[in-house]
Order: C-alpha cells, then sequence, then structure tokens
C-alpha cells in the first residue's frame, strides 16, 4: 500500500497566527510531495511541488514567504501558513510519489479555518 | 498553454451506466490518470492510462487515444455511492500533474 497521513485534520486559529500543518508517507519513501489547497466547489490547486534536502518549487502567485514548506525527510513535509488571514481559510491537501510510477498518494487533507 | 477539458456536472440514475469525457493539451504526455474526490474528502485514485485502449477495473472502465488527447471514464451499475467528483489529471513533460476542474456526478434514485 502507500499511505499519506495529514495532521491536523482540521484547525481553526485565529487571524495573524501561524498553522503548521503535516504530511507523512507511512508506509514508503516520498521522492515528491506536493501541497494542493482547494477551494468550495473548486478543483485542485498545485501550491508548491517539495523534494527532501532541497527548497520548494512555488507555483506562480502563492507566496513563498507565507507559505512555508519544509521537506526535512523522504517521508515529512511542513506546510506552515504565516500570519493567516480569513481569506487563507481552504482545505489544503498533500501527496506524495514513489519514484515510479508517479502516481499521487493524497492524504487525507486539513481543513484550516482562520477567524 | 496547457488545457485540460471535462464537464462541470452530469447526472445519472442508479442503476444505469455514465461515461465521463475528459479532452487535454499538455506540453508532452506521461499518462493519464483519474481520480474520485467525495465532498470535503481528498481524491483517491481510480485509473491511470499511458497507452492507447481500454483498462477495466471492476465497474470502472478508463480509455485513452493519445492521438486524440481524449479520455474517459466509464462507470457501470451506479451507485448512490458514486455520487462524487472526478478529476481527470495528465502527466505533462515534466511529470507534473496538470488537473481538470472535475466533473461533479450526481446519481438520482
Amino acid at each position: 500500500g502507500a499511505v499519506v497521513s495529514q495532521h491536523p485534520s482540521r484547525v481553526i486559529c485565529k487571524s495573524g497566527t501561524s498553522v503548521k500543518i503535516e504530511c507523512r508517507s507511512l508506509d514508503f519513501q516520498a521522492t515528491t510531495m506536493f501541497w494542493y489547497r482547494q477551494f468550495p466547489k473548486q478543483s485542485l490547486m498545485l501550491m508548491a511541488t517539495s523534494n527532501e534536502g532541497s527548497k520548494a518549487t512555488y507555483e506562480q502567485g502563492v507566496e513563498k514567504d507565507k507559505f512555508l514548506i519544509n521537506h526535512a525527510s523522504l517521508t515529512l513535509s511542513t506546510l506552515t501558513v504565516t500570519s493567516a488571514h480569513p481569506e487563507d481559510s481552504s482545505f489544503y491537501i498533500c501527496s506524495a510519489t514513489k519514484r515510479e510510477p508517479y502516481e499521487q498518494y493524497f492524504g487525507p487533507g486539513t481543513r484550516l479555518t482562520v477567524t | 498553454g496547457q488545457n485540460i477539458d471535462q464537464p462541470t456536472e452530469m447526472t445519472a440514475t442508479e442503476g444505469a451506466i455514465v461515461q465521463i469525457n475528459c479532452t487535454y493539451q499538455t506540453s508532452g504526455f506521461n499518462g493519464l490518470f483519474w481520480y474520485q474526490q467525495h465532498a470535503g474528502e481528498a481524491p483517491t485514485f481510480l485509473s491511470y492510462n499511458v497507452l492507447d485502449g481500454l483498462e477495466e477495473k471492476g465497474r470502472f472502465s478508463s480509455f485513452l487515444s493519445r492521438s486524440k488527447g481524449y479520455s474517459y471514464l466509464l462507470l457501470k451499475e451506479l451507485q448512490m455511492k458514486d455520487s462524487a467528483s472526478y478529476l481527470c489529471a495528465v502527466g505533462d513533460s515534466n511529470y507534473q500533474l496538470i488537473w481538470g476542474a472535475g466533473t461533479k456526478l450526481i446519481i438520482k434514485p
């Protein structure tokens, strides 16, 4: 199997605070991890791609200073939403790939609500 | 540019068959994926096509024509639990997945 976990599954925070979301591949080493966000009734939007030990590659329009990604090991990546605002409220989903095939295994997602 | 097109919404009847189409234009092609996503949940993998033809997996089948830039997902013997969004995604030349907006499938009794 290929299981990806995410923690927390749901978080509510106050505006101006920072929130860290963890993504772990439980039974495989992930060559690459991806972070997505999804607004209600919309498709997945890729935020960034990260490889272990190197800087994340951010998609156009995604602020790297606001969405900090750390890929410390082959099984763990973290996304920190800094100085969160209500417009950052969204469903954040991570995924991980093995070397081949490059099917993406998704975590269960984290629902962030900023009040 | 890169583009994935699929219908926004489809409705079908329990027990029937439905075909969800996906057309794509991408820089390079390294396979086409179909994912199922229930509301409020993360996507789950359904199928992967890299060669032309039909791949059958139980009630679900996926077809690919690379020359036409076209795929479809066929769902048979529809069940109420099949109500979900179905996402088409194509791997480009950099092995990045380009995602379609998803097709919301509504199943009626």
